[in-house]
C-alpha cells in the first residue's frame, strides 16, 4: 500500500528565511508526486507536481521539490518565504487515479 | 472560468439529522472527487466518478453516506443519519480524465460540517 509521510506538522520561519517541507513516501512502483497548498478557508491548490523527466520541478511563485527515487522523498524548498506563504502543505502521490495525502504542515512565516 | 462550486459552505446539524451537500465540477471535467478532510489530517477519498459512474467507493461508509451524479455533471453527497464524528470539511474536485491519474485535481472550498 502507498503512503505518504509528512515528518512535520508544523514550521515556523521568519519572513524572508528559508524553508523545507519534507515528504517521504512509500511505493514499489512509480508514481506520481504533488504539493499542494490550502490556505486558510480555501480549497487546495496544486502547487507543483513531478510526473517523469528532470528531477527538479518549480513553481511559479519561488517553491521547488526535488524527487529522490532512492529516498523516496519529495521535500519542498524556497530559498526566502514571504508572509504571503502561511497555508497548510499537503504531499501527495497519485496511483490509479486517486490522490493519497499526507498529513500536512503549516507553514507559519512571521515578520 | 468559474472553479469547483460547492455549497453549502458551513452546515451545522443536530446528530440523527440527514444532510447534503452539493458540488458543481469545472466544465468539461469528466473525473469528479469527494473528499473528507478531518481536522488536522489530509484528504481522504471518499468516492470516484468518471462521468455518472462510480468507479472507486471503497471508503464510503455505505450504511450512512451515498451519492449521485445524474446526467455525469453536478453531484450531491449524503449523510442520513449524521453523527458526532462526521465533523469535517468535505472537499469536491473535479479533473480531466488521464491515464494513472496524472491530471490536476482542482478543489473546491469545501463544506465544514458541524454534527451537534
Amino acid at each position: 500500500a502507498q503512503s505518504v509521510t509528512q515528518l512535520d506538522s508544523q514550521v515556523p520561519v521568519f519572513e524572508e528565511a528559508p524553508v523545507e517541507l519534507r515528504c517521504n513516501y512509500s511505493s514499489s512502483v512509480s508514481v506520481y508526486l504533488f504539493w499542494y497548498v490550502q490556505y486558510p478557508n480555501q480549497g487546495l491548490q496544486l502547487l507543483l507536481k513531478y510526473l517523469s523527466g528532470s528531477t527538479l520541478v518549480e513553481s511559479i511563485n519561488g517553491f521547488e521539490a526535488e524527487f529522490n527515487k532512492s529516498q523516496t522523498s519529495f521535500h519542498l524548498r524556497k530559498p526566502s518565504v514571504h508572509i504571503s506563504d502561511t497555508a497548510e502543505y499537503f504531499c501527495a502521490v497519485s496511483k490509479g487515479g486517486k490522490l493519497i495525502f499526507g498529513q500536512g504542515t503549516e507553514l507559519s512565516v512571521k515578520p | 472560468e468559474a472553479g469547483v462550486v460547492q455549497s453549502p459552505r458551513y452546515k451545522i446539524i443536530e446528530k440523527k439529522q440527514p444532510v447534503a451537500f452539493w458540488c458543481n465540477p469545472i466544465s468539461g471535467h469528466n473525473t469528479l472527487y469527494w473528499y473528507l478532510q478531518n481536522l488536522g489530517q489530509g484528504p481522504e477519498l471518499l468516492i470516484r466518478y468518471e462521468n455518472e459512474e462510480a468507479v472507486d467507493d471503497s471508503q464510503l461508509p455505505k450504511d450512512r453516506f451515498s451519492a449521485e451524479r445524474l446526467k455525469g455533471v453536478d453531484s450531491t453527497l449524503k449523510i442520513q443519519p449524521a453523527e458526532l464524528g462526521d465533523s469535517a470539511v468535505y472537499l469536491c474536485a473535479s479533473s480531466l480524465p488521464g491515464a494513472a491519474g496524472d491530471t490536476e485535481a482542482f478543489f473546491g472550498q469545501g463544506t465544514r460540517l458541524t454534527v451537534v
